[in-house]
């Protein structure tokens, strides 16, 4: 099974500020990684896929970066809506996995 | 417009089982992957079962295999997982998700149905 460690498990940051999470995988995951995003009491929703294509509807100040085992999510300049949980997924091997989540907090 | 609707959860004993279900509308779900996540009280995101648009393959996290089983019925829109042998640990939110065509990433998902494993 392949980890995904993500970190930092909490990032304290203002509104404007930009914002850079990493997810390492155990093993290379080539660019099958995609960020999610989940605000309290809602469902998942996708951000990135195959590391750095945008998910439809998916404001053009989140990125993604990376390859292999190291990959970045990059928020240029945090809005209020962005305060949230993050998570990584690997679709490379079975089982699918996600990371254990990074939590951007005002 | 994408719609996914859990239902089966509840309190159960641990040992035993449930089945849950995920109505479906809004897109032609014969030609979509299907797949289950969970989420613990508190916790992260855990994948829990995957299944391919025609049942062919299935997939399963180390987690649960043995004791659920996925399936679907593509004549009414609908995706099961059938879990047996409930301990502590399954407890959690179980969420069905659609897959994204042909990759195995999540582009929509139901709200959840809570799982409570509990004597």
């Amino acid at each position: 099974e392949i980890v995904l460690t993500q970190s930092p498990a909490t990032l304290s940051l203002s509104p404007g500020e930009r914002a850079t999470l990493s997810c390492r995988a155990s093993q290379s995951v080539s660019s099958q990684l995609a960020w999610y995003q989940q605000k309290p009491g809602q469902a998942p929703r996708l951000l990135i896929y195959d590391a750095s294509n945008k998910a439809t509807g998916i404001p053009a100040r989140f990125s993604g970066s990376g390859s292999g085992t190291d990959f970045t999510l990059t928020i240029s300049s945090l809005e209020a809506e962005d305060f949230a949980v993050y998570y990584c997924q690997q679709r490379s091997n079975w089982p699918l996995t996600f990371g254990q989540g990074t939590r951007v907090e005002i | 417009e994408v719609q996914l609707l859990e239902s089966g959860g509840g309190l159960v004993q641990p040992g035993g089982s449930l089945r849950l279900s995920c109505a479906t509308s809004g897109f032609t779900f014969s030609s979509y992957a299907m797949t289950w996540v969970r989420q613990a009280p508190g916790k992260g995101l855990e994948w829990v079962s995957g299944i391919w648009s025609n049942s062919g393959r299935t997939f399963y996290a180390d987690s649960v295999t043995g004791r659920f089983t996925i399936s679907r019925d593509n004549s009414k829109n609908t995706l099961y997982l059938q879990m047996n042998n409930l301990g502590a640990e399954d407890t959690a939110l179980y969420f069905c998700a659609k897959v994204v065509l042909g990759i195995w990433y999540i582009d929509d998902w139901g709200q959840g149905t809570l799982v409570t494993v509990s004597s």
